[in-house]
């Protein structure tokens, strides 16, 4: 009964470089959310996917962010560029249901990414 | 825009003891409320949900009040652990750009000294 998997747990990347996030949903999941935490920050919202659509991106920084979740295969939170100001804690989290008609539908988190960037 | 605020970054209390954490929100009311626990190095994990037109709700030793009047939820440990001792965060929901975001507060640190 495996959980939501995220990976790599811990990410070390230098300004300028890609950071690739990758997230495996709880088995019969098909709606996956990411969240950032910054140090001393609570969690805020990014984006919410469904298989092969962005659903909402309003909590997406405009530029350098993107997210796919394909039909098959992890969903994928990409940073190009990055800056000293992108290292926090992504966390990903998947529902059974559409938020929209349920909205109540409990999430389940996995574990974070922790992105350092030099 | 939405504020949310836990009351304080860290709370101690006495094993045995019941643990209060006050989430207060600022504007419009959510659609529903939730707390989650988040231990060192986790993700956070859902405990209790309740709706913007229920007052109370019970989960074992947990008990959650939602005051759409005050703006606040409270949320309650009774015969508190060590185990208990983590960060808990309150999350508001409200309509977004086409579904329901989750806002979170900062969380609330709680140890319970044995």
């Amino acid at each position: 009964n495996a959980g939501v998997m995220q990976n790599p747990r811990h990410l070390v990347r230098r300004r300028g470089q890609e950071a690739r996030l990758r997230c495996s949903p709880v088995k019969g999941h098909s709606h996956v959310y990411w969240y950032r935490q910054l140090p001393e920050e609570g969690l805020k919202f990014m984006v919410y996917l469904q298989k092969e659509n962005i659903i909402d991106e309003s909590g997406m920084p405009k530029e350098r962010f993107s997210a796919e979740f394909p039909k098959e295969g992890p969903s994928i939170l990409r940073i190009q560029q990055v800056v000293r100001g992108d290292s926090a804690a992504y966390f990903c989290a998947s529902s059974q249901h559409h938020r929209q008609t349920s909205p109540q539908e409990t999430q389940y988190f996995g574990p974070g990414t922790r992105l350092l960037v030099l | 825009s939405q504020k949310i605020e836990q009351n304080s970054e860290a709370l101690n209390i006495q094993e045995g003891k019941t643990a209060t954490l006050t989430c207060n929100y600022t504007n419009y009311s959510p659609a529903y409320l939730q707390w989650y626990r988040q231990d060192p190095g986790r993700g956070p994990v859902f405990l209790l949900l309740i709706r913007e037109n229920e007052k109370e709700k019970r989960k074992e030793r947990l008990k959650v009040t939602f005051d759409t009047t005050l703006k606040q939820s409270l949320f309650h440990i009774t015969a508190s652990q060590p185990a208990d001792s983590a960060t808990y965060l309150c999350a508001l929901a409200y309509s977004g750009a086409g579904s329901y975001q989750l806002t979170f507060g900062k969380g609330t640190k709680l140890s319970v000294i044995p």
